[in-house]
């Protein structure tokens, strides 16, 4: 696609429930980050892929959060049992992989935990 | 401490003016550094790279000073349409990219 596109757009959730975040980035780019955003906060590294590889999963914040990349392309981040305090943006970039490569970000997943 | 760090602001300016923004970094090994800005509830969009020599893109200028391990983006002749969020970033080994916490900017009438 022309862009990075993520989905859905908007997730309303129950605690406890699970919830998969989708994200497909542009055609050819290596690599893909996923981040987490709370309302006025910075952005918060969580993962990220080279290919299918992760050679950091240091920024997952608990074991009730993982992510997978099939085939170089699209990436599944999956909460289990969510709860409050995983409401937040979950933005998720494409670059080349190269260094000093400019990140293409879309447009989020905002999800929403009652 | 944070890995990169930045005044979160707000800056409030008048339009026309000069505002400079500073970020800091813990790792000395980084290898590059970038500008993104976000507009609210918007993603973060590139606005220039960093490098070591500064570089400057009409309004906005950028300069990495490695001793001191901070960058800095100057705005001159602040717009309106300049309010938005900067987000300094940092990229290590292996492309591993660090966000700021971001610094506001306001440009009043």
């Amino acid at each position: 696609g022309a862009g990075v596109s993520q989905s859905p757009s908007n997730k309303v959730t129950e605690k406890g429930k699970d919830v998969e975040l989708r994200c497909d980035p542009i055609s050819g780019h290596t690599a893909l980050y996923w981040y987490r955003q709370s309302l006025g906060q910075g952005l918060e590294f969580l993962i990220y892929f080279q290919g299918n590889s992760a050679p950091d999963k240091s920024g997952l914040p608990s074991d009730r959060f993982s992510a997978e990349r099939t085939g170089g392309s699209v990436s599944t981040l999956t909460i289990q049992r969510t709860q409050q305090e995983d409401s937040a943006v979950y933005l998720c970039a494409s670059s080349l992989g190269q260094r000093n490569e400019k990140l293409f970000f879309g447009s989020g997943t905002q999800l929403s935990v009652l | 401490r944070k890995e990169v760090e930045q005044d979160p602001g707000p800056f409030n300016v008048p339009e026309g003016a000069t505002v400079a923004f500073n970020c800091t970094y813990s790792n000395s090994a980084s290898q590059s550094f970038f500008w993104y800005r976000q507009d609210c509830r918007k993603e973060p969009k590139l606005l220039m790279s960093v490098y070591s020599s500064g570089n400057e893109d009409g309004r906005f200028t950028a300069q990495l000073n490695r001793a001191s391990q901070y960058i800095s983006l100057l705005i001159r002749d602040s717009k309106l349409s300049d309010s938005a969020t900067y987000l300094c970033v940092v990229e290590n080994a292996g492309n591993m990219l660090t966000f700021g916490g971001g610094t506001r900017l306001m440009v009043k009438p």
